[in-house]
């Protein structure tokens, strides 16, 4: 099955620098990457999702890039804000099945 | 739209005993998944329904946990003898089809502790 492995598990920024998080996946069949956002007490909550014919997708201060070659992706937050702050997941699928997540990235925004 | 409901949000029990969570997902959603998460761990998928047929359980151990969705609708989860390892926050998402690239809605989830 798919194996995900992300990194750093936890990372600390200043408010309005950029904050980056990457993850590998196992099964060169994943073709769907989404990014959760999890804040406490509540649901992830998807933010953003990259599929295998594109390499890198952008919604406001947020990017993905994604190398198939090495089995890679990576989720890019500029200008970073203190609500920013929560735990973020990466997850890979093959078509029409399961996701399977990394073990997630606390990121916490200093002001 | 309402999200993904769930209910109890806060469950404390004693090893050996038995406990249910419901979910009701969003309307019109056919697809429904349970999921596990151990603290400082991702999710980790039990179970996953298409309307009220299951697509994948081969993570639920099935010795102890069974789930169901009768009317293709909400459903239940539920465990019996619990064990100290259940403690976790057991998370319901649904989505309108088969398959991830639909994107999940997951409710608040039900925090189990197991003492």
């Amino acid at each position: 099955g798919e194996n995900v492995e992300q990194h750093p598990s936890t990372l600390s920024v200043q408010e309005g620098d950029s904050a980056v998080i990457k993850c590998t996946y196992s099964d060169s069949a994943s073709n769907y990457f989404p990014w959760y956002k999890q804040e406490l007490g509540k649901g992830p909550q998807l933010i953003i999702d990259i599929r295998s014919n594109v390499g890198e997708k952008k919604d406001q201060r947020i990017a993905v890039t994604l190398n198939k070659t090495a089995k890679h992706f990576s989720l890019h937050i500029t200008e970073t804000q203190p609500e920013d702050s929560a735990v973020y997941f990466c997850a890979a699928s093959p078509q029409g099945q399961k996701v399977t997540f990394g073990i997630g990235t606390k990121l916490q925004v200093i002001p | 739209e309402a999200g993904v409901a769930q209910s109890p949000r806060y469950k404390i029990i004693e090893k050996r005993q038995s406990v249910a969570f419901w979910c009701n997902p969003i309307s019109g959603h056919a697809t429904l998944y349970w999921y596990q998460q151990i603290l400082g761990q991702g999710p980790k998928l039990l179970i996953q329904f298409q309307n009220n047929g299951v697509v994948d359980d081969s993570q639920l151990p099935k010795d102890r946990f069974s789930a169901e969705r009768l009317k293709g609708v909400d459903s239940t989860l539920k465990i019996q003898p619990a064990k100290l390892e259940d403690s976790a926050v057991y998370l319901c998402a649904s989505s309108l089809a088969q398959g991830a690239g639909d994107g999940y809605t997951f409710g608040s989830g039900t925090r189990l502790t197991v003492v």
